[in-house]
């Protein structure tokens, strides 16, 4: 079955860099990469999004290796609001059949 | 502009009654999606609709989900005799035309659907 892996949670300080690492071994030939936050009670947010090498937006960047089978998101200086889970979402063959798999999601936890 | 709606936001059925769940995606959005997600997890995808076409439903648990969007606009996820273990929050997005492959989502606030 494809499946799509990150840490459970992380902690970090205020003005920190945060990476965090998904592994999507599945992920469909043509297919991107793509960055979700999501706070309680709420529906994901879209953070960023890319297909190969480096990304970078005003909020944070995405780095993925030639062979595309992981992808990091990094924010860069953290703060208090950035409390979060953070989901990647990819597309991936299973059985011949493209199905859309969420990741099973880092609880990130800032600290003052 | 409005973003993704859904309504209700909460839903509490005793089991084996029947449920329907609202999502107005955003105007223009011709991809409509339906995901559902249990506590402490990510979500799970349930079906796809390019328009009024559901192209992909293979995501739905069971022959009692069923979803639809007869005018390519507001969908309904109907559940019927709901089980316990339907109770999770259920997340509509829609995005714009695309590609299949960009995953740009914009996420409705979900129903959370407690099942008694």
């Amino acid at each position: 079955l494809a499946k799509t892996t990150q840490p459970i949670s992380m902690d970090s300080y205020e003005g920190q860099e945060v990476n965090i690492t998904c592994s999507h071994n599945n992920i469909a030939t043509n297919d991107y990469i793509t960055w979700y936050q999501q706070f309680p009670s709420q529906g994901p947010r879209f953070i960023i999004q890319g297909y190969k090498t480096k990304v970078t937006n005003e909020v944070a960047s995405l780095f993925i290796p030639a062979d595309r089978k992981s992808s990091t998101l990094s924010l860069p200086r953290v703060s208090l609001s950035d409390t979060a889970v953070y989901y990647c979402l990819v597309g991936a063959f299973t059985s011949g059949t493209y199905k859309y798999i969420f990741g099973t999601g880092t609880r990130l936890k800032v600290l003052a | 502009g409005a973003g993704v709606s859904q309504s209700p936001r909460y839903k509490v059925a005793k089991r084996g009654q029947d449920v329907a769940l609202r999502c107005d995606p955003i105007s223009g959005h011709v991809s409509l999606f339906w995901y559902q997600q249990a506590l402490g997890q990510g979500p799970e995808f349930l079906t796809y609709f390019q328009n009024e076409a559901q192209l992909d439903k293979s995501g739905l648990p069971s022959d009692r989900f069923f979803a639809e969007r007869p005018e390519g606009s507001v969908s309904t996820l109907k559940i019927q005799r709901t089980q316990q273990e339907d109770s999770a929050v259920y997340l509509c997005a829609s995005s714009p035309p695309g590609g299949r492959t960009s995953h740009e989502q914009f996420f409705g606030p979900g129903t959370r659907l407690t099942v008694l």
